[in-house]
Order: structure tokens, then sequence, then C-alpha cells
């Protein structure tokens, strides 16, 4: 296991359409992690799953926003009828949880580039 | 609400300097408090993470530093190198929250 892995690199749609992005976090990280960044700006929280149970979601996750984690292992996040604003790196971040120690280091993949035309 | 905010926002040094990058935040009630390196269009690499309770940690050429009650972290970067140049961000893990927050990230560019 080398990483997180995140598929696709780069999508490009047509506003109006849905997109897919998954993310593989490393395998024994059972929390899971959504961030959107936009040129310049640091990482925004969207959402977490702990195990298949998705946790938390930001008020930054509109309604045309859902994120899935089915079996506790990989991650889809869905955009139903993009919007331009929605054109932002999206980045997958994985950690563990052992016990009550949450401090452990988070691992990111290499993002989906999403652009909205 | 935590607020984090990184100085400056962009710093140009020639090769081979000594520089520090700071990180402060608002609300001292964090977990930890993490350093990341990210390269253009790319995502992030984890450079450095500080528990709550300590106040350093080294890796090679880098020592982050963690004052939590004064809520503020600095990132030394010794000898640096062209190899250095990418954009520096930091995140705290808030308590009772399971998100991190990050500052906007301060560019970093060696010249050789």
């Amino acid at each position: 296991d080398t990483g997180v892995s995140q598929d696709p690199r780069h999508k490009i749609t047509k506003r109006g359409q849905n997109v897919t992005f998954r993310c593989d976090p490393i395998s024994e990280h059972n929390r899971l992690y959504w961030y959107r960044q936009t040129l310049g700006q640091g990482p925004e929280f969207l959402t977490y799953f702990q195990n298949e149970a998705q946790l938390e979601k930001s008020r930054l996750l509109s309604d045309r926003f859902s994120a899935e984690r089915p079996k506790g292992s990989f991650s889809t996040l869905e955009i139903q009828r993009t919007e331009q604003g929605d054109s932002a790196m999206y980045l997958c971040a994985s950690s563990i949880r052992q016990g009550q120690d949450m401090n452990t280091e988070a691992f990111f993949g290499q993002g989906t580039r999403l652009t909205v035309v | 609400k935590q607020e984090v905010t990184q100085i400056p926002a962009a710093l140009s040094v020639p090769e081979g300097e000594n520089l520090v990058l700071n990180c402060s935040f608002t609300d001292s009630a964090i977990y930890n408090l993490q350093w990341f390196r990210q390269d253009p269009g790319k995502g992030l690499t984890s450079l450095l993470l500080i528990q709550s309770s300590q106040r350093e940690q080294t890796s090679g050429r880098l020592n982050a530093s963690l004052d939590k009650s004064s809520g503020r972290s600095t990132l030394y970067i010794a000898a640096s190198q062209p190899g250095d140049s990418a954009t520096y961000l930091c995140a705290v893990r808030r308590l009772y929250n399971n998100d991190m927050r990050f500052g906007a990230g301060t560019r970093l560019t060696v010249k050789p």
C-alpha cells in the first residue's frame, strides 16, 4: 500500500452534469476525510467518515454533494448538477483512530482537480 | 470558531538560508498541529505532527514548535535548498471536532 489514492486525477465536465470521485485510503485507516481546495487557499473540510459511518458534514456540503463509504474502505464523492463554482481540487485524507487516541497523523492523496465549463 | 493564519503569504530566499514560517490559531483547544508541504497542482505531503502536549518535533532539516497557550507554531527550515520550494500549510485538529482547520499557506521560493 503506497498511500491514499484518488481517481481520477483530473476531470473536466460541463455545467449541469454529475461527477463522481473515488478515494482509496491507506488500508488500515478507519478514518476518511474529504476536503476542497481552491486556488491560493488552504483546504476546507467537507465531510468525515469513521469506518462506514458519516459522522460529520460541513455546511459547505450542499444537497448537491453526497459522500459514501459503503464498506468502510473506499469512498466516493458525488456532485450533482455541477456549477462553475464547484471547480476546485478535491482532496481525500485518511488516518487511524485507535481507542481514545485521536492524535494521529493524516495522510492526503494527490487530489482530483475538477473543472466545470 | 478556529481561525488559522499563516505569515508571510509568500517568501523568497537565497539557497542556504535558514528560515522560519509562522502559523497562528485563535482557539488553543486543539489535539494536534500538523505541517504539510504542497507542490503546485499536487496533494499534501505530511512533514511533522506535533501533539498538543509536545513543544517541538524535528525531522532532518525541519523543526516545528508549538506554543499552545499563545496559539502559535513555527516551522524552521535549516540550510534551505531549491527543492524546498513549495507551499507550506499548517493545520490544527480541534478538540471535540474531527476536522482539521488549515491556514492559507506560505509559498516559499528558494533561489539557487
